[in-house]
């Protein structure tokens, strides 16, 4: 039981390129989440999901989009990458709504 | 926006300390509530939920005050190995369902 993962650990990226982030969880949780976590921001929310093929908006939302076409499968694009994109990303799950598994997290530059 | 304050720290303790860290919430609606634990480049990890009636999980004890929204978190007996950042969490009720809301977090560093 691998819980959740997620795929590259790291990645340099220049602006204007574009890069899918993915995470996989083997719980059969039905939510999904990716955030971001910035110095001094905390933990923000990007896009979440409740089911598979369903997708919703979070906090911070623009310049991003998402997937979830398997129940297990969370994906985060970056169409155009700018440097305010900088972050670590993390991925989480929750079967029933409270207590949320995270993966270890993408350490994103973007130069 | 629905809001999650911490005491900012950091906390710089020695082993064998009693610690203790705050934290309200905005959303008066808000059914569940926990603490996490994030090491340093690591991803969080919960720690405890907090209960109305307050629980305990061997040093550690949570208490939760819905009429000011406020919730803490004591621990007890300070180890090195308690250097981390706890993130106070309460959920979105109201908003959308299983949505957490994450407090910006408070350092703590147990020093020998």
């Amino acid at each position: 039981n691998a819980g959740v993962t997620q795929t590259p650990k790291f990645r340099v990226l220049k602006t204007g390129q574009s890069m899918t982030l993915l995470c996989a969880q083997d719980m059969n949780h039905e939510y999904m989440y990716w955030y971001r976590q910035d110095p001094g921001m905390g933990l923000r929310l990007i896009h979440y999901s409740v089911g598979e093929g369903t997708t919703a908006k979070g906090e911070v939302p623009d310049g991003y989009n998402v997937s979830r076409l398997k129940k297990q499968n969370f994906l985060l694009g970056l169409e155009s990458a700018a440097p305010s994109q900088t972050s670590v990303y993390f991925c989480a799950s929750t079967l029933v709504g409270d207590e949320q598994y995270f993966g270890p997290g993408t350490r994103l530059t973007v130069t | 926006r629905k809001e999650v304050e911490q005491d900012p720290g950091p906390f710089n303790v020695p082993e064998g300390a009693t610690v203790a860290f705050n934290c309200t919430y905005s959303n008066s609606a808000s059914q569940s509530f926990f603490w996490y634990r994030q090491d340093c480049r690591k991803e969080p990890k919960l720690l405890m939920s907090v209960y109305s009636s307050g629980n305990e999980d061997g040093r550690f004890t949570a208490q939760l005050n819905r009429a000011s929204q406020y919730i803490s978190l004591l621990i007890r007996d300070s180890k090195l190995s308690d250097s981390a950042t706890y993130l106070c969490v309460v959920n979105d009720y109201g908003g959308s369902q299983g949505n957490l809301i994450f407090g910006k977090g408070t350092k703590l560093s147990v020093k020998p």
